[in-house]
């Protein structure tokens, strides 16, 4: 266990909806990440807060947008969902974040399907 | 860019060495290591800093060469629990953060 948590473990939407995935990172950890895994396109890095400001930015699309709020818990906001946003979802925390040179704890993982 | 990772899969008897490449065709900052097994999430192995830094804990052990942006991950004596996918990340030079993770690697120890 990490102690990355993520929620919820299993999404099921169809095309068009909107989607909010959430993370809460360990204990201390500023930095969260996300992360998208698809069979196709592989481990695809999305975005970096840290302390409730975007850090970096990776091959986020413009439909997603992603937030970290005060208490430093995460969310992901997915909309105009697409069959091919369908993938696994991360989300990692660090202790801190000037540049991603930090260990990152992997969270569980939550599961997209979009039909 | 995404770097390339070498070989794309493995298959090993317990006890034997491999060796698993990361080449990226920018400058590199730092690169990462991670291991992920089916169904869970990536765990993290270690990160290489500086040019021909060479981090590891007991038979996981790794190697940055910074000009040539390539780094190495040598597991020796594997042992089953090492099966997985290795994956390196890197961490470009001069693009603000951006993280890229490679290929992925499969490898599978078997008795």
């Amino acid at each position: 266990d990490s102690g990355v948590t993520q929620t919820p473990k299993h999404l099921i939407t169809a095309t068009g909806q909107r989607v909010t995935l959430r993370c809460s990172p360990r204990s201390g950890d500023l930095s969260v990440y996300w992360y998208q895994q698809s069979l196709d396109q592989g481990l695809q890095f999305l975005i970096q807060y840290y302390n409730g400001e975007e850090r970096a930015k990776g091959n986020i699309l413009e439909r997603f947008s992603a937030q970290q709020f005060p208490d430093l818990h995460s969310e992901l906001n997915l909309s105009s969902l697409e069959l091919g946003d369908s993938a696994l979802y991360f989300c990692a925390s660090s202790v801190g974040g000037a540049r991603i040179q930090e260990t990152q704890y992997f969270g569980p993982g939550t599961r997209l399907l979009v039909l | 860019q995404q770097p390339v990772q070498s070989p794309q899969a493995v298959i090993l008897r317990e006890g034997e060495d491999a060796v698993i490449n990361c080449s990226s065709s920018k400058a590199l900052y730092s690169v990462h290591w991670y291991r992920q097994k089916h169904g869970e999430a990536p765990v993290f192995l270690m990160i290489l800093l500086k040019g021909g830094e060479q981090k590891g804990h007991e038979k996981i052990s790794a190697s940055f060469n910074e000009k040539k942006q390539q780094s190495s991950l040598y597991l020796t004596a594997s042992q089953l629990s090492y099966s997985g996918t290795y994956f390196c990340g890197t961490e470009e030079r001069g693009t603000g953060n951006q993280f890229y993770f490679g290929t992925g690697t499969s490898l599978t120890v078997i008795p």
